[in-house]
Parts: structure tokens; C-alpha cells; sequence
């Protein structure tokens, strides 16, 4: 079974510090890792996703598959990042399997000016 | 980037009735189409997979007569709560990936299911 635990279920931060989101994952293959941003009256949106490991909006989040985690960063937060942050896996098979995703519990980011 | 619409964004149906939500992709073909469903302060848990021209594939726990979910076309999947009851209250959302091979899936805003 493929499990997604984000184990704050709220953070909140002052502008300018660094914020990281914790991401724990729990699969037996090899999963793909996403992490989704829900703004404030917005839908669900892709933030980044291992594979393409680049850096949204200063975000950046790397696959550690010893520890299993897929923690998401940011050096220096700022008040437009507060949103309800969800990390997900997808089991991978191919095409439409990323679609098919396992989400984390979400945590509620706060950045206080 | 690709738009996925869902209707309505709220709906308030009475015990026993029935309810369709619709979910459509905009301005792009979507073989496949995923339900999910979200409960207060819960993380979303996904119902069911909806593949265009073929029954949809429930996850576990799901009864499938309760949601009948229709892909009739390559924009379009339904989802109807089949008499509803309180418990199914809940907010349901559905995303959709272009293509067979795209990495990313596309949400629809959600809808908000309401029975009384």
C-alpha cells in the first residue's frame, strides 16, 4: 500500500525565514512525487514534481529515497506563499498513472509579515 | 495551462435524491478522469478513476452503484450520488491529465455536496 504522511498539520512562519514542509512517503516501488498548492479560494495546482527537479517560486524539494522523503524548501519565505500545501505519490506504470494520486494530509502554511 | 471545469461549485439536494456533478476538460482531450473526494480538514482520497468508453474503476471501499461515474466523451465525466444521504456531504473533486503520457493532472475547483 502507498501511504503520504506530511505530519505538520500547520506552520507558520514570519517573512524572510526559511520554511520547510516535511513529507514522509511510504511505497514499494518507484513512486513519483509531487507537491500541490491550494491558495485561498483556489483550486488544486502543481507546485513542482521530482522528476523535473527545478524550483517554483524559490520552492525546491528533493527525493531522498533513503529516508523516503520528499521534503519541500524555501530560504526565504514571503507572505503571498501561505496556502495549504499537499504532498503526493503517484505509483508509477506509466500514462495515466499520474493521475492516480496518493495525497499527505496537508499543511496549512502560514507566513506572518 | 489546461482547464478542468466541474458543475456545479455547490449543490444542496434533499435525503434520498440524486445528484450529478459534471467534470470537463476545456481545452484539451482527457482519456482518463479521477474523482476524489475531501472531507472537512481531511486530505483528499480518491474514489474512482473514469476512463472514457469503459467503466470507471472504484478504489476500495467505494460502492459503485452509490456513485455512478459516466465518461461518455473525451471532455467529459459525471459523477452521480445516487440517493443521497447527510454522510455523503462532502466535497468532491475531479482531475484530468492530457494525453497518456503528461506528467501533470489538472484539477477541477471542486464541487460542494450539501444533503439535508
Amino acid at each position: 500500500a502507498q501511504r503520504v504522511t506530511q505530519p505538520e498539520k500547520l506552520l507558520s512562519v514570519f517573512k524572510g525565514a526559511p520554511v520547510e514542509l516535511k513529507c514522509n512517503y511510504s511505497y514499494s516501488g518507484s513512486p513519483e512525487l509531487f507537491w500541490y498548492v491550494q491558495y485561498s479560494r483556489q483550486r488544486l495546482q502543481l507546485l513542482l514534481r521530482h522528476i523535473s527537479r527545478e524550483s517554483i517560486k524559490g520552492f525546491t524539494a528533493d527525493l531522498n529515497k533513503g529516508e523516503t522523503s520528499f521534503h519541500l524548501k524555501k530560504p526565504f519565505a514571503q507572505e503571498e506563499d501561505s496556502a495549504m500545501y499537499y504532498c503526493a505519490l503517484s505509483g508509477y506504470a506509466g500514462g495515466t498513472s499520474y493521475g492516480k494520486l496518493t495525497f499527505g494530509q496537508g499543511t496549512i502554511l502560514t507566513v506572518h509579515p | 495551462g489546461a482547464v478542468v471545469s466541474q458543475h456545479p461549485s455547490r449543490v444542496i439536494c434533499k435525503s434520498g435524491t440524486s445528484v450529478k456533478i459534471e467534470c470537463r476538460s476545456l481545452d484539451f482531450q482527457a482519456t482518463t478522469m479521477f474523482w476524489y473526494r475531501q472531507f472537512p480538514k481531511q486530505s483528499l482520497m480518491l474514489m474512482a478513476t473514469s476512463n472514457e468508453g469503459s467503466k470507471a474503476t472504484y478504489e476500495q471501499g467505494v460502492e459503485k452503484d452509490k456513485f455512478l461515474i459516466n465518461h461518455a466523451s473525451l471532455t467529459l465525466s459525471t459523477l452521480t450520488v445516487t440517493s443521497a444521504h447527510p454522510e455523503d456531504s462532502s466535497f468532491y473533486i475531479c482531475s484530468a491529465i492530457p494525453g497518456i503520457s503528461n506528467t501533470e493532472a489538472f484539477f477541477g475547483q471542486g464541487t460542494r455536496l450539501t444533503v439535508v
